[in-house]
């Protein structure tokens, strides 16, 4: 099965600084790639999410990239805020239907 | 929309006993999954299923069985609870749709085997 692994494990930024969350993937047949925000005590919720036939996606302060031929994909917060303190999940799926874990990044933002 | 729900919120069981985690959705959504979390680890996938009446296997299901009887529900059942099944177990509901896709998750069900 398809195995994501995900670095860091833990990442502490000032506030305004930029932080980068690296995912890679197993499965070349995945498609699908989604990000998580998780907050302490709370339900994971999609913050971002990339297509395979799409390079990058921007939503503001937050980006995702891939690389298919690298099989790997990053997540991008700009001008990151307190707010902003969570853990994040990546996470891979082939046609939508199984979806494989990264085992989290603990992002910090120290104000 | 109450969106995805799950009850209960919290649990004891003692080893050996069996229980059914609910889960219910009201969007109307094709997708269902259960996961569970453990301290330190990514949500790993227990079973998961495409519609009504159709299911399958994730990464993590044996002591776990599930149906998909209508559109809303998928229960989760744990046979015979074990002390390994302690976790925090969450419901998703997701569809995908002309490359719209999303993946919505419930609230969460804590678990605790004795």
């Amino acid at each position: 099965g398809e195995n994501v692994e995900q670095h860091p494990s833990t990442l502490s930024v000032q506030e305004g600084d930029s932080a980068v969350i690296k995912c890679t993937y197993s499965d070349s047949a995945s498609n699908y790639f989604p990000w998580y925000k998780q907050e302490l005590g709370k339900r994971p919720q999609l913050i971002i999410d990339i297509r395979s036939n799409v390079g990058e996606k921007k939503d503001q302060r937050i980006a995702v990239t891939l690389n298919k031929t690298a099989k790997h994909f990053s997540l991008h917060i700009t001008e990151t805020q307190p707010e902003d303190s969570a853990v994040y999940f990546c996470a891979a799926s082939i046609n939508f239907n199984k979806f494989y874990f990264g085992s989290g990044t603990k992002l910090n933002v120290k104000p | 929309n109450a969106g995805v729900t799950q009850t209960p919120k919290f649990q004891v069981l003692k080893t050996g006993q069996s229980m059914t985690l609910q889960c219910a959705q009201d969007m109307n959504h094709e997708y269902m999954s259960w996961y569970r979390q453990d301290p330190g680890m990514g949500l790993r996938l227990i079973h998961y299923s495409v519609g009504a009446g159709i299911t399958d296997q994730g990464e993590v299901p044996n002591g776990y069985n599930v149906s998909r009887s209508t559109t809303e529900d998928f229960p989760l059942r744990l046979l015979s609870a074990a002390p390994s099944q302690t976790s925090v177990y969450f419901c998703a509901s997701s569809y995908s749709h002309r490359d719209q896709e999303t993946q919505y998750f419930g609230p969460g069900t804590r678990l605790l085997v004795l």
